[in-house]
């Protein structure tokens, strides 16, 4: 078993639907979640930082994690063209220096507008 | 602006060639990473630094090396051993746990690919 599993995608949706992006983990040492936004061609950008379980709300992105079920979520609302990107997500076991991080393999999304 | 920098953003390696990327960053932190991503495959870590002059190796570091000599520049040399260099290399960094939670962030990548 991989120790994060991401949905495979891709994921197409209109615009303005509300997306949800899923990933499992099984390390019960991980506890900073990232979700990353990458751009063709481009370097992931920081979308969303959380830290244990809860959830963490900025604009229209929402991160949710439940570490009793090793789970984390990314909604995004009213989604946008600009919204379509390869959304990956990230986690470690440490903050700082120290802080290897293990990845999703990706999920591409597409909103047609 | 503070930032990572990447360069070249494009590289061709010929076979039995060494080539180096180059990662600079003007943040201040003191840990610096580089990963490669391949389509499909996630991130890797290759190696990472969590201050001058030491280094450790990551997931995949066979065919790679790397130095540490300024707090703000991390090279990766892909050798003529990684027999697979194809991909696209980032590099990452971020700051002492100290400070509080401290995500890493990105460049924007080099390409690389075989002639």
């Amino acid at each position: 078993q991989k120790e994060v599993e991401q949905d495979p995608g891709p994921l197409s949706v209109p615009e303005g639907a509300i997306v949800s992006l899923n990933c499992t983990y099984s390390n019960s040492a991980f506890q900073y979640f990232m979700w990353y936004r990458q751009y063709s061609r481009k370097g992931p950008e920081l979308l969303m930082y959380t830290y244990s379980s809860g959830n963490k709300e900025d604009g229209r992105f929402t991160a949710q994690v439940d570490k009793s079920s090793k789970y984390i979520s990314l909604f995004i609302r009213d989604s946008q063209p600009s919204d379509s990107a390869t959304y990956l997500c990230a986690m470690s076991a440490y903050t700082g220096a120290n802080s290897k991080l293990t990845f999703g393999k990706g999920i591409t999304l597409s909103v047609r507008p | 602006d503070g930032g990572i920098t990447q360069s070249p953003k494009y590289l061709f390696r010929k076979e039995g060639q060494n080539v180096t990327l180059s990662c600079e960053q003007n943040l201040n932190h003191d840990a610096m990473y580089w990963y490669r991503q391949d389509p499909g495959q996630g991130l890797r870590l290759i190696y990472y630094s969590q201050i001058v002059n030491d280094f450790q190796k990551g997931d995949i570091a066979e065919g790679y090396s790397v130095s540490r000599e300024k707090k703000e520049s991390f090279p990766l040399t892909v050798t003529s051993a990684q027999k697979n260099p194809t991909a696209f290399y980032l590099c990452a960094s971020n700051d002492r746990a100290e400070l509080g939670n401290q995500p890493q962030h990105f460049g924007d990548g080099t390409r690389l690919s075989i002639l």
